[in-house]
């Protein structure tokens, strides 16, 4: 199976920061690296597609980039209702499709 | 508007059964392929089970040979059949669209299901 490792797993952040996630795969996915957010009690969203698509009726401070092993979300200029958790996930090939942990956005 | 509706949660005991509906609206359900995803309690995402439009379906090993995913093309419908539950599959469990492109576009609000006995 494929593993997705995100670092950190939580960071503190201020209103306006701009903040970076990444995604490490355990082997070349090429740019199938979907990104998502969650908040709590509710379902995921997502927020890019294929690294660096973003999803309709997503803000534009939110952007992605990478491909092979290595991906990054970018937030810039980070807004109140951004406060949750982002995670990866690969959509390459084949079952089991995986999820990185969890990075937990914070205010600082 | 897109809306999926999962239903049938609840409170099972290890051994059990149980079966998931995931009702849904807004999209060409008969040529979506559909996932369903969990997560335990303050834990992270994990993949369960596919099916394609045309019925072909896959499993996570952890869950291969108990739960079997099902589809009714004609009610808009996607079904788990959770069969033999363990402690560990207590979870809030999504269903969702599923595109290898996109990954998981659009999700339900999940149901809640607890093994215990």
């Amino acid at each position: 199976d494929i593993q997705m490792t995100q670092s950190p797993s939580s960071l503190s952040a201020s209103v306006g920061d701009r903040v970076t996630i990444t995604c490490r795969a355990s082997q070349s996915i090429d740019r199938y690296l979907n990104w998502y957010q969650q908040k709590p009690g509710k379902a995921p969203k997502l927020l890019i597609y294929a690294a660096s698509s973003l999803q309709g009726g997503v803000p534009s401070r939110f952007s992605g980039s990478g491909s092979g092993t290595d991906f990054t979300l970018t937030i810039n200029s980070l807004q109140p209702e951004d406060f949750a958790t982002y995670y990866c996930q690969q959509s390459y090939n084949t079952p089991p499709w995986t999820f990185g942990q969890g990075t937990k956005v914070e205010i600082k | 508007e897109v809306q999926l509706v999962e239903s049938g949660g609840g409170l099972v005991q290890p051994g059990g059964s149980l079966r998931l509906s995931c009702a849904a609206s807004g999209f060409t359900f008969t040529q979506s392929a559909m996932s369903w995803l969990r997560q335990a309690p303050g834990k992270g995402l994990e993949w369960v089970s596919y099916i394609s439009g045309s019925g072909a379906t896959l499993y996570a090993d952890s869950v291969k040979g108990r739960f079997s995913i099902s589809r009714d093309n004609s009610k808009n419908t996607l079904y788990l059949q959770m069969n033999s539950p363990r402690a560990e599959d207590t979870a809030v469990y999504f269903c969702a669209n599923n595109d290898i492109l996109t990954g998981f576009e659009y999700w339900g609000q999940g149901v809640l299901v607890t093994v215990s006995s």
